[in-house]
């Protein structure tokens, strides 16, 4: 069974600070990762995607992937308020000749003012 | 990133009627698109995969006779919750990826199904 795994929460950080968001995979041959953010009662919003080990910069936010840890994570530096929502790690594998994408359960982060 | 679009967004329906919720790619052409559920609190899960031309697979647990699932078109998927009943008010979002493969994929953005 292919397993996605990340803490669930709540993350609290103050404004301005960094806040990190770790994911842990069971499949040691998957080749892509990415990060979701989701607002209350919204869909998931894609905002990084990663593919070597390494680091991977976007503005304020940076994944970091693993694959000899299987582990990826996000930073999300100076944090304001509208980070806050539910982060989603999801890796794609291969099912019924799709690759289908599993979803941790999410980690919620609320960014004090 | 690629525009899905999904529609309506939200709907109130009475117990035994059927709902159709359509899934539209606006920018691409999605030979795959996932249909998902979440209830409030809890992660995404997926409730089957749907192929252009065939018959949608189903993941273990969600009845294919009360979900059904069209993907008539490259542009276009339907997910129609037959006999609806209260427990299946939910959040049901579809997905698709811009091309086969290891890639990501994109979100509509969510039908809120309320049925009293």
């Amino acid at each position: 069974q292919k397993e996605v795994e990340q803490n669930s929460g709540p993350l609290s950080v103050p404004e301005g600070a960094i806040a990190s968001l770790n994911c842990t995979y069971s499949d040691r041959v998957s080749q892509s990762f990415f990060w979701y953010r989701q607002y209350s009662g919204k869909s998931p919003e894609l905002i990084m995607s990663i593919y070597s080990n390494g680091d991977k910069e976007d503005g304020r936010f940076t994944a970091q992937l693993n694959k000899a840890s299987q582990y990826v994570s996000l930073l999300i530096r100076d944090s304001q308020p509208s980070d806050s929502a539910t982060y989603l790690c999801a890796v794609p594998y291969s099912g019924a000749g799709s690759y289908q994408l599993t979803f941790g359960k999410g980690t919620k982060l609320s960014v004090i003012p | 990133g690629a525009v899905v679009s999904q529609h309506p967004s939200r709907v109130i329906c009475k117990s035994g009627t059927s709902v159709k919720i359509e899934c539209r790619s606006l920018d691409f052409q999605a030979t795959t698109m996932f249909w998902y559920r979440q209830f409030p609190k809890q992660s995404l899960m997926l409730m089957a995969t749907s192929n252009e031309g065939s018959k949608a697979t189903y993941e273990q647990g969600v009845e294919k006779d009360k979900f059904l699932i069209n993907h008539a078109s490259l542009t276009l998927s339907t997910l129609t919750v037959t006999s609806a009943h209260p427990e299946d008010s939910s959040f049901y979002i579809c997905s698709a990826r811009v091309v086969q493969g290891n890639t990501e994929a994109f979100f509509g953005q969510g039908t809120r199904l309320t049925v009293v």
